[in-house]
C-alpha cells in the first residue's frame, strides 16, 4: 500500500500569511493526488486534484503543486475560513490513502 | 444539484453486520466511480471502499478486506455497504463519496461531492 505523510501536523499562522503544507508518497504516483479540507462537524471539500489542478468554486488563493512522490498545497494569503485541517489523498492505486492531516490554527 | 443521503448506521456489539444505503440525486449515478470514506472520533480521513460506474472494478482497505462488501444498484442510484464481523475499530462516521471522473476508475479528479455521513458505533 502507498503510505502518505503530511508535514507539519499542525501549524499555527496568522490572518494574510502564505502557508505551505506537504505531502510525501511511499512511492511515485506521477499527479494521482488531491487536497481536501475539513472543517469541524462537516464532510471533506475537494480543493485541489490532480495536484494542481482547482476545484470549480474554490478561491485562487488556493494552489497545489508536484509529482512524484512530493507534493505541496499553497494558501497565498490566508482567510478567517481557512481555519482547518487539511489532507491529501493519492488516487494511483487501490486502497487510496490520506494523509493523516494538517490542522490550521489561528 | 448532487445529494449524497446516507443512512443505516447505529450501535450494535461486537460481532454483528450492518448494512449502510447511500442514496444518490442531482447527477447520473451509473456514471460515476462511488466511495466510501470513514473517519472515527477524533481521527482522520480512511478511504475505506470504492465501485467502479458498472461494478467492474471494486477495491477495499486492507483493515476492511474480507468483512466488507461494497455494491450499487444504479437502477436505484443507490450505493451499498455490508459490514459483517463488525469490531470496535470500525466505530466511525461513514460519508459516501462521488468519484469526480465520468466513466473511468481510479480518476485523476478527486471526490468532488461528499454526504454528511452516517455513524456507526461498535460497542459491547
Amino acid at each position: 500500500d502507498i503510505q502518505m505523510t503530511q508535514s507539519p501536523s499542525s501549524l499555527s499562522a496568522s490572518i494574510g500569511d502564505r502557508v505551505t503544507i506537504t505531502c510525501r508518497a511511499s512511492q511515485s504516483i506521477t499527479g494521482y493526488l488531491n487536497w481536501f479540507q475539513q472543517k469541524p462537524g462537516k464532510a471533506p471539500k475537494l480543493l485541489i486534484y490532480a495536484a494542481s489542478s482547482l476545484q470549480s468554486g474554490v478561491p485562487s488563493r488556493f494552489s497545489g503543486s508536484g509529482s512524484g512522490t512530493d507534493f505541496t498545497l499553497t494558501i497565498s494569503s490566508l482567510h478567517p475560513e481557512d481555519f482547518a485541517t487539511y489532507y491529501c489523498q493519492q488516487s494511483y492505486s487501490t486502497p487510496y490513502t490520506f494523509g493523516q492531516g494538517t490542522k490550521l490554527e489561528i | 444539484e448532487v445529494q449524497l443521503v446516507e443512512s443505516g448506521g447505529g450501535l450494535l456489539q461486537p460481532g454483528r453486520s450492518l448494512r449502510l444505503s447511500c442514496a444518490a440525486s442531482g447527477f447520473t449515478f451509473d456514471n460515476y466511480a462511488m466511495h466510501w470514506v470513514r473517519q472515527a472520533p477524533g481521527k482522520g480521513l480512511e478511504w475505506v471502499s470504492g465501485i467502479s460506474w458498472n461494478s467492474g472494478d471494486i477495491g477495499y482497505a486492507d483493515s476492511v478486506k474480507g468483512r466488507f462488501t461494497i455494491s450499487r444498484d444504479n437502477a436505484k442510484n443507490s450505493l451499498y455497504l455490508q459490514m459483517n464481523s463488525l469490531r470496535a475499530e470500525d466505530t466511525a462516521l461513514y460519508y459516501c463519496a462521488k468519484d469526480g471522473a465520468i466513466l473511468e476508475w481510479l480518476s485523476n479528479s478527486g471526490f468532488d461531492y461528499w454526504g454528511q455521513g452516517t455513524l456507526v458505533t461498535v460497542s459491547s
